[in-house]
């Protein structure tokens, strides 16, 4: 089993859907969990990072964890066409080295107009 | 202001020859980082440097050397490439104790 799974897609909706992508993992090890928006031929960026389970809000987005189950999620409110992009989540061990940093596969999203 | 920078975008050569990535980051993070995608846009890592010394070396082969002569660059060198190195690698800097990489905007090799 990898690290860290995540459903490719490619998934597509209409503007204004919520989205939701999702990534599992298995190293309990893992306390801090990010995602990161990678537009076409450019480098990932970091959109979110939180530490501990539960729901982090920032606008359209929200991350969520949920620790016990292995799971995370991010949710995109009233999605536009300029979130069209690939989403990776990344997760580490506290303290552990930078380098430590697991990135899924990223789910290619694209929002129709 | 290009907080994380990468020469040069576009690489394309013959298989057998050596190349090097340039990466220079103004972000005055500790650490820097070499990441590979694959066709799948699969993103793992290569090496990481803090403080100029070397902390992770995944199954990388030693064709591969990265270089940082200061902690605002770290070079990546490779010798013999084959077809399997084409790939689009990124560099990436982040500050020890926080969270969060920023990445350069990614260097595409194609080694024909």
């Amino acid at each position: 089993q990898k690290e860290v799974e995540q459903d490719p897609g490619p998934l597509s909706v209409p503007e204004g859907a919520i989205v939701s992508l999702n990534c599992t993992y298995s190293n309990s090890a893992f306390q801090y969990f990010m995602w990161y928006r990678q537009y076409s031929r450019k480098g990932p960026e970091l959109l979110m990072y939180t530490y501990s389970s539960g729901n982090k809000e920032d606008g359209r987005f929200t991350a969520q964890v949920d620790k016990s189950s292995k799971y995370i999620s991010l949710f995109i409110r009233d999605s536009q066409p300029s979130d069209s992009a690939t989403y990776l989540c990344a997760m580490g061990e506290y303290g552990g080295s930078q380098g430590n940093l697991i990135f899924g596969k990223g789910t290619k999203l694209s929002v129709k107009p | 202001d290009t907080a994380v920078s990468q020469t040069p975008k576009y690489l394309v050569t013959q298989m057998g020859n050596d190349k090097s990535i340039k990466c220079e980051q103004n972000l005055g993070h500790d650490t820097m980082y070499w990441y590979k995608q694959d066709s799948k846009k699969f993103l793992k890592i290569m090496f990481s440097y803090n403080n100029k010394e070397l902390i992770i070396n995944e199954t990388v082969p030693n064709r591969f050397s990265p270089k940082s002569p200061d902690k605002a660059h770290l070079n990546l060198h490779i010798n013999s490439l084959e077809l399997g190195d084409s790939a689009v690698y990124f560099c990436a800097s982040s500050q020890s104790g926080t969270t969060g990489y920023t990445f350069g905007s990614g260097t595409r090799l194609t080694v024909v």
